[in-house]
């Protein structure tokens, strides 16, 4: 069964500082794998995706995320933090087969952005 | 337009109530999801339809039945609501298997006093 650790559960960073979440899965094959972000009160909306190819991907908000099969991670990187990225960030994996379409979240990371 | 759409965005109702959450999506995806997140803001899979063919039903209790009329629309059913159903109900939709991700709706806040 698929599963996704985000080790660290709040982050705060200032504004203008670099930002790194991280995020490991476990999953037997080659998997999905995604970014959604959550300010309060609203629904997720997808920063990047990863499924083959380039394992550094692009994504919005300036937001990028790399690869590592080796490590098993996939972690979100901005080298600039807004004030307005605030929000509680969440790692997921995806898989087909007989889990066709399901995505496995972790746990989210609380980012709070100081002045 | 709101790509995925659900109502009501707040629901109170006392222990034991039937409530039905309604879910459509104007993107032409062809299956859709509901997913929980709890208190700890844990999203967890309930079900998801292909074309409003069942695929995916998790260990739910089986007072949780979802309907889909047609590839654009997902109810959820409650029946003899609990404390413990106190979440929100988020309802998503892709096309395909997930390989592209979700769009996720705003949630529907589940209250039981």
């Amino acid at each position: 069964a698929q599963s996704v650790t985000q080790p660290d559960i709040h982050i705060t960073v200032s504004e203008g500082a670099s930002l790194e979440l991280r995020c490991n899965y476990s999953y037997g094959a080659t998997p999905y794998l995604f970014w959604y972000v959550q300010s309060p009160g609203q629904g997720l909306q997808l920063l990047l995706k990863y499924f083959s190819g380039d394992t550094l991907v692009q994504g919005i908000k300036g937001f990028e995320a790399e690869f590592k099969r080796s490590q098993s991670s996939f972690n979100l990187r901005k080298p600039s933090v807004h004030w307005s990225d605030a929000a509680e960030y969440f790692c997921a994996v995806g898989a087909g087969g007989t889990s066709y379409g399901k995505l496995t979240f972790g746990q989210g990371t609380i980012l709070t952005v100081h002045p | 337009d709101t790509a995925v759409s659900q109502t009501p965005k707040y629901l109170v109702t006392q222990m034991g109530n039937d409530k039905s959450i309604k879910c459509e999506q104007n993107l032409g995806h062809d299956t859709m999801y509901w997913y929980k997140q709890d208190s700890k803001k844990f999203l967890k899979i309930m079900f998801s339809y292909n074309n409003k063919e069942l695929i995916i039903n998790e260990t739910v209790p089986n007072r949780f039945s979802p309907k889909s009329p047609d590839k654009a629309h997902l109810n959820l059913h409650i029946n003899s609501l609990e404390l413990g159903d106190s979440a929100v109900y988020f309802c998503a939709s892709s096309q395909g298997d997930s390989s592209y991700g979700y769009t996720f709706g705003s949630g529907t806040r589940l209250t039981v006093v």
